[in-house]
């Protein structure tokens, strides 16, 4: 069984750029969920795609834009990058979204300079 | 007040004892608890499922839940050195999954 895979595992950004992040779910799962965590804090939801459509939003902003496509296989896009969007970047995958067990990939590291 | 509060510690204990790891929470609507263990550069290891109060245990892990106060535990026992780690309480209510802020645990040889 092939667990979540993130890419790529670090990036360095300046302010004002964009960036897209990859996740590869775990076989056999169709939802996938975003999360961004600062160091020392626990993840924060982002957004949940399950079969293809936004199933799901927490507070962040518009800029904060993602995918998912047929393979299940999803990508968060991020706009206009600032300062405090540096932080962890954690995918999990589940089976039917809702109520199941996540399981989490080891996540992008994202620093904006 | 945070929506799930998490002592951060962080919390020493030698090898071989007990170690008990809490939260607590405001919103009633969480239905699904969970504990996860995160190393240092890796991500969140789910360590435990549960819907309803009561024990669940899992080899030397018992995860434990009080619907009606709104607090969950973890317990390990016989601890050992590779438990150190981050351990994360997580509540699920449909897609939307909150976090504490983690409980960092050393364990000494």
């Amino acid at each position: 069984e092939t667990g979540v895979t993130q890419s790529p595992t670090h990036l360095i950004k300046t302010r004002g750029q964009q960036v897209t992040l990859r996740c590869s779910s775990q076989s056999g799962h169709n939802t996938v969920s975003w999360y961004q965590q600062a160091l020392g804090q626990g993840p924060q939801f982002i957004f949940q795609y399950y079969r293809e459509e936004e199933n799901g939003r927490g507070n962040f902003p518009p800029r904060f834009s993602g995918l998912q496509f047929p393979n299940y296989s999803s990508e968060l896009n991020v706009n206009a990058l600032e300062l405090d969007d540096s932080a962890l970047y954690l995918c999990a995958s589940s089976l039917d979204g809702g109520n199941q067990p996540q399981h989490f990939g080891d996540g992008t590291r994202l620093s904006i300079l | 007040q945070k929506e799930v509060e998490q002592d951060p510690g962080p919390l020493s204990v030698p090898e071989g004892a007990i170690v008990s790891l809490n939260c607590t929470y405001s919103n009633s609507a969480f239905q699904y608890f969970m504990w996860y263990r995160q190393y240092s550069r890796k991500g969140p290891e789910l360590l435990m499922y549960t819907y309803s109060s009561g024990n669940k245990e899992d080899g030397r892990f018992t995860a434990q839940v009080d619907k009606s106060s709104k607090y969950i535990s973890l317990f390990i026992r016989d601890s050992q050195p590779s438990d150190s780690a981050t351990y994360l309480c997580a509540m699920l209510n449909n897609n939307d999954m909150r976090f504490g802020a983690g409980t960092r645990l050393t364990v000494k040889p």
